[in-house]
């Protein structure tokens, strides 16, 4: 199948400061990629849908500001997640779909946040 | 929007026996239903997919039915191995949409 490769797999900061996180789909172009968050024990709560070239569309309660995306190119997407607090510590996931394809999504590894 | 139920949070079983989860979906529009197997600490990994032209598909131990006049679809696991443990999401969506997921089944294979 193909490959979503997300970085970094897991990061500790400091509360206040900012974590950028990269979603790349090595095989293929995605023209949409999507954000989701997983609270331990929890399914996968969609943050955001993001489009390439243009501004992302962001799920009710999900702070644009706060969450920033960026799709510059059809095999890269970044999320920032801002002044991180302790409450954003959750699993970060990426998802592509491969445009060819057009149903499969396909997953990056996951990013584990910590922020103390 | 799309909305999924899934049904039971938790369930086990002794090995060897078969395993079912189920789903609903609200909006007739979705016709694509994957579901994911997602290990502790890891990615979610498509194990079958149905799309709504078809009503049934297997792949070895695994299946999966689709029920669009009830709005349901289903997943069945038979020959339950421990290695089967895990969390399973099932999921609903279109080619233009992004899947909404289901809570999820902690499946527990108790050997």
């Amino acid at each position: 199948g193909a490959v979503v490769s997300q970085h970094p797999s897991w990061v500790i900061c400091k509360s206040g400061t900012s974590v950028k996180i990269e979603c790349r789909s090595l095989d293929f172009q995605a023209t949409t990629m999507f954000w989701y968050r997983q609270f331990p024990k929890q399914s996968l709560m969609l943050m955001a849908t993001s489009n390439e070239g243009s501004k992302a569309t962001y799920e009710q309660g999900v702070e644009k500001d706060k969450f920033l995306i960026n799709h510059a190119s059809l095999t890269l997407s970044t999320l920032t997640v801002t002044s991180a607090h302790p409450e954003d510590s959750s699993f970060y996931i990426c998802s592509a779909r491969d445009i060819a394809r057009s149903t499969e999504a396909f997953f990056g590894q996951g990013t584990r946040l910590t922020v103390v | 929007g799309e909305n999924v139920e899934q049904h039971p949070s938790t369930l086990s079983v002794q090995e060897g026996d078969s395993a079912v989860i189920k789903c609903t979906y609200s909006d007739s529009a979705s016709n694509y239903f994957p579901w994911y197997k997602q290990e502790l600490g890891k990615r979610p990994q498509l194990i079958i997919d149905i799309r709504s032209n078809v009503g049934e598909k297997k792949d070895q131990r695994i299946a999966v039915t689709l029920n669009k006049t009830a709005k349901h679809f289903s997943l069945h696991i038979t020959e339950t191995q421990p290695e089967d443990s895990a969390v399973y999401f099932c999921a609903a969506g279109t080619g233009n949409t992004p899947l909404v997921f289901g809570k999820g089944t902690r499946l527990s294979v108790i050997a």
